[in-house]
Formats: structure tokens, C-alpha cells, sequence
């Protein structure tokens, strides 16, 4: 069965610490994946995204992502987070060439105290 | 650009009426989708329309959730009789489907609360 697995559901981290949020998934074939963000109160929206090509990614705000095909993973990370980055993050997953139905983690919630 | 625009925003109605989200994509494109985030589920795909043709609607939990796209700026999920477990917040998405995955964007969300 397709599904995307985040380890962690709730993070709490100091300013300035470094940040790793994990994501494994299950989906045959190539894929395409993807970090959504979702500040309080607010709509989900694109962090960054791996179709093909350099497995390390970079997204907006600082934050990158490193697909490795072998592990099934795609773990989010930030050198160095702000309280501002306090929000929900979810990994997605959907088919390479499939154009709808992304495939949702439950989602890690990040509190960064000031 | 205006985004995807989600109306009404916010939703309280009692058990057994009918309720209706609205939804409006972003202009030129041609998928749409609707979500249902819960605590307990996460966010789950209802259903998704392409060229304003329903694809898969797998994720329509029963017959009391219909979905419909009678043009390509419009489309409303409505829920009748709507169930207490029923509330959660509805987001729209849309996407321009070029023959490869494009990113969607995301409405701002119904919460709907059924009493």
C-alpha cells in the first residue's frame, strides 16, 4: 500500500538548533516528493520538492531535503531554525507522471522557543 | 493572483443539514482537489477533478459526500445529512497538469464544525 511515514510528531527545539524530520515512504516505482509547510492558522504551502536529478534539494527559508532512493526517505533539514519556522510540516509522496493524489504523512509539528 | 479562494471560511451547522464548501482555482488551471485534514486521519484526498472531470473519487468516505466541477472555476463539495464526524477543515488545491506532476496550491481552508 502507498503511504508516507513521519517518525516524529512533535518537535520542540531552541532557536538556532539544527533540524532533521524524517520521512519514509511506500510507493512503487518512481516518485516524485514533496515538504508542505503550514504555519498556524494558515494553508499549506510548498516548502520544496524532488522530481529527478541532485537527490539533495533545496527549498525556501533555508530548508533542504536529501531523497535517498536505497533508505525510501526523504528527511527534511535546516542548520539552523528561527521561532518563526514554528508550523506543522508534511511529507508527500505521489507517482512520477501521476498528476493528482499525493499521499500525505500525518504531518510533525516544529515549536521553536525563543 | 488571487490563489485558490475557499468560501466560507468558517462553517457551524447542526446534524443533519445540508452543507456546502465552495471552491475556486486558481485561473488557467485544470486539476482540482479536495482534501480533509483531521487530527486523527491527517489530510486525505477526497476526490480530484481533471478538465473539470471527476478522476478518482476513492476518497469520498460515503454517499453522503458529493463533489461536483461544472466549470473549470468552480467546483463545491456538499455533505448531506452532515454527521458530527464529519467536522474538520476542507481544503481545495489546484494544479496545471502539463503531462507531468505540478505542485498544487492550496486554498486557505473551511473548517466545518457539525454540531
Amino acid at each position: 500500500a502507498q503511504s508516507v511515514s513521519q517518525h516524529n510528531h512533535h518537535v520542540i527545539l531552541s532557536e538556532a538548533a539544527s533540524l532533521e524530520l524524517g520521512c519514509n515512504y511506500s510507493y512503487g516505482g518512481t516518485v516524485n516528493l514533496f515538504w508542505y509547510v503550514q504555519y498556524p492558522g494558515q494553508h499549506l504551502q510548498l516548502l520544496l520538492k524532488y522530481f529527478s536529478g541532485d537527490p539533495l534539494v533545496k527549498g525556501i527559508k533555508g530548508f533542504e531535503a536529501e531523497f535517498i532512493k536505497s533508505k525510501f526517505s526523504f528527511n527534511l533539514r535546516k542548520p539552523s531554525v528561527q521561532w518563526s519556522d514554528t508550523a506543522e510540516y508534511f511529507c508527500a509522496v505521489t507517482g512520477s507522471g501521476n498528476t493528482g493524489k499525493l499521499i500525505f504523512g500525518q504531518g510533525t509539528t516544529l515549536q521553536v522557543k525563543p | 493572483d488571487a490563489g485558490v479562494i475557499q468560501s466560507p471560511r468558517h462553517e457551524v451547522t447542526e446534524m443533519g443539514q445540508e452543507v456546502t464548501l465552495r471552491c475556486k482555482p486558481i485561473s488557467g488551471h485544470n486539476s482540482l482537489f479536495w482534501y480533509r485534514q483531521t487530527m486523527m486521519r491527517g489530510l486525505e484526498l477526497l476526490i480530484y477533478f481533471n478538465n473539470n472531470v471527476p478522476i478518482d473519487d476513492s476518497g469520498m468516505p460515503e454517499d453522503r459526500f458529493s463533489a461536483k466541477m461544472p466549470n473549470a472555476s468552480f467546483s463545491t463539495l456538499k455533505i448531506q445529512p452532515s454527521e458530527p464526524r464529519d467536522s474538520a477543515v476542507y481544503f481545495c488545491a489546484s494544479s496545471l497538469d502539463r503531462g507531468e506532476y505540478n505542485e498544487q496550491f492550496f486554498g486557505p481552508g473551511t473548517r466545518l464544525t457539525v454540531l
